[in-house]
């Protein structure tokens, strides 16, 4: 089928490595975060939020690191396995007169090897 | 988490032609967003739908091309018209859930030919 990777950056992981997806985000008043993970053929799915009063957060094998300093996220998987691979976006929420709008970041592909 | 429900799940169309997605979720929801994956990229939000209101679009995006519906607040449909290939994309429904955050449908994976 077709693929929704064609122009993103790759990332390739051996099976048990840890894994650091980055991503820049463009407006310094986002105050919320979220990552998702996009299997070929479905919606995005919720991996972790994080709120701007935070600078990190963790959940099961994934962690969220927040720098607003210089507008940069990063999703951390810990003991990557096969089914991890896949399509990962962060997402900043808008405030204000764009409240509920979500701006996706361009996207990674993970492909974890056996 | 809301549950949301999208048809059709994949469509082939000829250019020309409209096509009307539609989008239920399994509660009742404010704000409801529909969103343009194109092949290869991110997701581009299309417009805003509103239970009584006309829908709110991003730049880019024009009612008479892609209309859209939202009757009550747990339904919404969004119709892309006069398709031209260019028009080939993933169209996802979401939602805001009680936690902030936002579930997707499954999208509809829609070529035009």
């Amino acid at each position: 089928g077709e693929s929704v990777g064609l122009h993103l950056p790759t990332l390739s992981v051996q099976e048990g490595d840890n894994s650091i997806i980055n991503c820049a985000y463009s407006n310094s008043a986002s105050d919320y975060f979220i990552w998702y993970k996009q299997e070929s053929g479905k919606g995005p799915q919720f991996i972790i939020d994080i709120r701007s009063n935070m600078d990190k957060r963790q959940g099961q094998r994934v962690t969220v690191l927040l720098n607003k300093t210089v507008k940069h996220l990063s999703l951390q998987i810990a003991a990557t396995q096969p089914g991890d691979s896949a399509v990962y976006f962060c997402a900043e929420k808008g405030s204000g007169t764009s409240y509920g709008k979500l701006t996706f970041g361009q996207g990674t592909i993970l492909t974890v090897h056996p | 988490s809301a549950v949301i429900s999208q048809k059709p799940s994949r469509d082939i169309c000829q250019r020309g032609t409209s096509l009307t997605i539609q989008c239920q979720v399994d509660s009742q929801v404010t704000m409801m967003f529909w969103y343009r994956q194109q092949p290869g990229q991110s997701l581009t939000l299309i417009a805003t739908a509103n239970q009584g209101s006309e829908a709110t679009y991003e730049s880019g995006f024009v009612i008479d091309k892609f209309p859209i519906s939202r009757p009550n607040l747990t339904f919404s449909t969004l119709t892309v018209s006069n398709m031209s290939p260019e028009d080939s994309s993933i169209y996802l429904c979401s939602v805001e859930n009680n936690r902030g955050s936002y579930t997707f449908g499954s999208g509809t994976r829609l070529t035009v030919v």
